[in-house]
């Protein structure tokens, strides 16, 4: 079974400057795809960027790109320019081959301070 | 369009007591899906349907039943609520894989609380 690994609890991170979140996953799979989901307070799950593997060109949306290292299996968020609004949770998740449903990581609690 | 809803947004129940949960779609989406959310557990997968009149069960079924009598909807039901079915439960969809799109669609969540 696929697995997923958020290795930071929360983090923290300055008005306007860059943060990086981690993700790691476990799979057997050589073809999958990979998301951020993004939960405000309002509770809303808002997917955030998204990346299949067989592509080998890095995702980007706006101030939101990865780094995904398919060898090492793993998944990486850059916010650049943070701003407040992007204080949240953000969960990493993965999707394999076939209808599976999403497997999610444990999250990470991300604040932006002013 | 109003995407995925999900009713009731809130509800206590005593230990015991019965409740059905309703997801409805408007997308026309061929997957429907119920997780749980805990405080440090991420979402887990409860039940899942590929399609009207089929569902199978995910990660952590254990006390609950899921019905999908109409493409539309996706209810999961809860028999004899317990205190460790106290969660937020969303409910999401999604097209098949064959259409290429992948991501899933998420509802607002309810919270339950079970006394």
């Amino acid at each position: 079974a696929q697995t997923v690994t958020q290795s930071q609890p929360e983090m923290s991170v300055q008005e306007a400057e860059t943060v990086t979140l981690s993700c790691t996953y476990d799979t057997s799979e050589s073809n999958y795809y990979l998301f951020w989901y993004k939960q405000p307070p309002s509770r809303q799950m808002i997917l955030v960027i998204r990346q299949e593997a067989y592509k080998q060109q890095n995702a980007t949306e706006n101030r939101f790109s990865v780094n995904f290292q398919k060898a090492a299996k793993s998944f990486s968020l850059k916010i650049s320019d943070s701003q407040l609004g992007d204080t949240a949770m953000y969960f990493c998740a993965f999707r394999g081959r076939g209808n599976t449903p999403l497997v999610f990581g444990k999250g990470t609690r991300l604040s932006v301070i002013a | 369009n109003a995407g995925v809803t999900q009713t009731p947004k809130f509800r206590v129940l005593k230990t015991g007591q019965s409740m059905t949960l309703l997801c409805a779609q408007d997308m026309n989406h061929e997957y429907m899906y119920w997780y749980r959310q805990d405080p440090g557990m991420g979402l887990r997968l409860i039940h899942y349907s590929v399609g009207e009149g089929t569902t199978a069960k995910g990660e952590v079924p254990d006390g609950y039943n899921v019905s999908r009598l109409k493409k539309q909807n996706f209810l999961l039901g809860l028999e004899s609520a317990a205190p460790s079915q106290t969660s937020v439960y969303f409910c999401a969809s999604s097209y098949s894989r064959a259409s290429g799109n992948l991501e899933q669609f998420f509802g607002p969540g309810t919270r339950l609380t079970v006394l």
